[in-house]
């Protein structure tokens, strides 16, 4: 069975960093492309950014560039974000992903983070 | 606000059918067979439901069936039970950006 566990959100000051961790199991994660994507409070999806198997290309929303980074170790099965400078409107939920045949077949439960003072 | 287009809300009887839409250009939706179709339930992760315009994963009953025409793409969802309830999600590949954009999100009620 595919398991996806996001781990790493919480409150942070605006400003702040994060890093944003995804834990995969049940299938083979080297294998598949990688995604985050996030939701914020009561409203709609947004692909923040996704990774290549190999974690040779990655790509990020362009609002989000410079301050989001994603990577991974494909050695521990795990799936990153790096988010500083972060800013009120970077709260949400953020979910984690396999980004496979452009699709996202499998999601995460995804964690909240929070930006505030 | 949202890349693609669709209806906040959209509601049905059991049993009855319903068809979400969702709209985008020629530069997204019009240009790829990439739309894809998610539930979410309040609270949960999204499910995929369709992917690649029409195609269902193994898994997901056939109740659901995607389709699309020119810019706008279609989820159809017949023979609606209580737990159909939820909210949905379409997304396509935009090359004008080189990202993947989601629809605003329908929330589907079953009366």
């Amino acid at each position: 069975e595919v398991q996806l566990v996001e781990s790493g959100g919480g409150l942070v000051q605006p400003g702040g960093s994060l890093r944003l961790s995804c834990a995969a199991s049940g299938f083979t994660f080297s294998t598949y492309w990688m995604s985050w994507v996030r939701q914020a409070p009561g409203k709609g999806l947004e692909w923040v950014a996704n990774i290549k198997e190999d974690g040779s290309e990655r790509y990020h929303v362009d609002s989000l560039k410079g301050r989001f980074t994603i990577s991974r170790d494909n050695t521990k099965s795990s799936l990153y974000l790096q988010m500083d400078s972060l800013r009120a409107e970077d709260t949400a939920v953020y979910y984690c992903a396999t980004h496979h045949n452009n699709r996202f077949d499998y999601w995460g439960q995804g964690t909240l983070v929070t930006v505030s003072s | 606000q949202s890349a693609l287009t669709q209806p906040a809300s959209v509601s049905g009887s059991p049993g009855q059918s319903i068809t979400i839409s969702c709209t985008g250009t020629s530069s997204d939706v019009g240009s790829y067979n990439l739309v894809s179709w998610y539930q979410q339930h309040p609270g949960k992760g999204p499910k995929l439901m369709i992917y690649e315009d029409n195609k269902r994963p193994s898994g997901v009953s056939n109740r659901f069936s995607g389709s699309k025409s020119g810019n706008t793409a279609s989820l159809t969802i017949s023979g609606l039970q209580a737990e159909d309830e939820a909210d949905y999600y379409c997304c396509s590949y935009a090359r004008s950006s080189l990202s993947w954009v989601f629809g605003g999100g329908t929330t589907l009620t079953v009366l």
